[in-house]
């Protein structure tokens, strides 16, 4: 069973189009972050939310840790081929001891940004 | 550029032989997590040293370990490799252990032929 859900797993869309992910759990996190990566390189971090309800802004993309820290969502506006990539959220579960260090991963969300 | 180096970037062995994968955290971090991302299961981590200690355990095989040096560089060793084990290796970095982000280096392509 995956800790981290992202949804859908694949989207394909033409430029200058709106998107929402996902990322879903029935667990806790005191934070999660959003990651895109590109083949053959290393995730990146775009943003990390810590707080329940928090609302970021990264120019067209707009991240949202939900009320209960449990679900996150990522909406891009006006994509544009550039945000083509693997989009992955990534949180600590709260609890204690060395669970707490691991940073757990969805398996992501493929994205093509058609020209 | 994260400022995490991993070396080799690619790296083509056979079955049954044992590799050694190095990390170089960003300057000033003290945590450094290893993990495998294959098509399948995505991102799993492996394990994660802070200061040289281990910290955390994930789903790393008994046939693979690690080790973090005095000089925070860290290296993954796989031994006994098969098929299977092909996939590509990140070294993550973060300042602490409980930090909320961590940062990836570009990964080693590990084949198994």
């Amino acid at each position: 069973t995956q800790l981290l859900e992202q949804s859908p797993q694949f989207l394909s869309i033409q430029e200058g189009e709106n998107l929402t992910v996902y990322c879903n759990s029935s667990s806790v996190f005191s934070s999660l972050q959003w990651y895109r990566q590109e083949p053959g390189e290393g995730p990146v971090l775009l943003v990390t939310v810590v707080t329940g309800g928090e609302v970021k802004k990264l120019k067209r993309l707009t991240f949202q840790f939900g009320d209960a820290r449990k679900d996150s969502s990522l909406h891009i506006t006006a994509a544009q081929p550039g945000d083509t990539g693997l989009y992955l959220c990534a949180g600590k579960v709260v609890g204690s001891g060395g669970s707490n260090y691991k940073l757990t991963f969805g398996k992501g969300t493929l994205l093509t940004v058609n020209p | 550029d994260s400022g995490v180096t991993q070396t080799p970037k690619h790296l083509i062995t056979a079955t049954g032989q044992r590799v050694t994968l190095r990390c170089s955290p960003r300057s000033g971090d003290l945590s450094v997590y290893w993990y495998q991302q294959s098509l399948d299961q995505g991102l799993q981590f492996l394990i994660q040293y802070y200061n040289g200690e281990e910290r955390a355990k994930g789903n790393i095989l008994e046939r693979f370990s690690a080790q973090q040096f005095p000089d925070l560089h860290s290296e993954l060793n796989l031994s006994s490799l098969e098929l299977g084990d092909s996939a590509l290796y990140f070294c993550a970095s973060s300042s602490y252990p409980g930090a909320a982000e961590a940062f990836f280096g570009q990964g080693t392509r590990l084949t198994v032929v």
